[in-house]
């Protein structure tokens, strides 16, 4: 398996400007979870999809940002308009967790956004 | 409230000796644990993790942890540290479906 696929690695854009981050979760895996990571902050979850249905969006910081999952392969992260304080290491993550317990969770390589 | 303390935000050993990392939870029942590695530019990579049975997991990369339950703490050890060791290392709780992160500890390996 070629583990949790983001794209774009990177990306660099200007205030206002819209942003989408997109996620290949692992085949199989029931959770997907979006993280922000900063040095201010550490790492945050920002929301968490079981089935392809959102379970807790506490995290999202503002109506800015939105998260999606329209299938069992394929989600996305986006920011609307951005700002500089945007700018971070946003994760993708998967996990098989069962009816009982917790799996583990297994990250993508994330996305390093700039917002100018 | 579920919370994870990593009291130490960077240490620094010299290659070949001991490491331990420490890890405290606040949390009501029985927790699951997890230690993280996250080596720069990439994503983090489950070390090893905690549900129930044996108190001192093994996991990857020669790592060990050790949970407490009267002290509230999972550290993470490591016998002989190795260049390739130095990274960030993330202990996180698990509970309704999430994980809660500590703040990380950086670990920086002298030759």
């Amino acid at each position: 398996d070629a583990g949790v696929i983001q794209s774009p690695r990177h990306e660099v854009t200007e205030m206002g400007q819209e942003v989408t981050l997109r996620c290949k979760p692992i085949s199989g895996h029931d959770y997907l979870f979006w993280y922000r990571q900063t040095m201010m902050r550490g790492l945050e979850l920002l929301i968490y999809f079981n089935n392809n249905v959102p379970i807790d969006d506490s995290g999202m910081p503002e109506d800015r940002f939105s998260a999606k999952m329209p299938n069992a392969s394929f989600s996305t992260l986006k920011i609307q308009p951005s700002e500089p304080r945007d700018s971070a290491v946003y994760f993708c993550a998967s996990s098989p967790m069962g009816n009982l317990g917790l799996g583990e969770q297994f990250f993508g390589p994330g996305t390093r956004l700039t917002v100018l | 409230a579920q919370s994870v303390t990593q009291p130490d935000i960077h240490i620094t050993v010299s290659e070949g000796a001991s490491l331990e990392l420490r890890c405290n939870y606040s949390y009501g029942a029985t927790p699951y644990l997890f230690w993280y590695v996250q080596s720069p530019g990439q994503g983090l990579q489950l070390l090893l993790k905690y549900f129930s049975g044996d108190t001192l997991v093994q996991g990857i990369k020669g790592f060990e942890a050790e949970f407490k339950r009267s002290q509230s703490s999972f550290n993470l050890r490591k016998p002989s540290v190795h260049w390739s060791d130095a990274a960030e290392y993330f202990c996180a709780v698990g509970f309704t479906g999430k994980l809660i992160f500590g703040q990380g500890t950086t670990l920086q390996v002298k030759p």
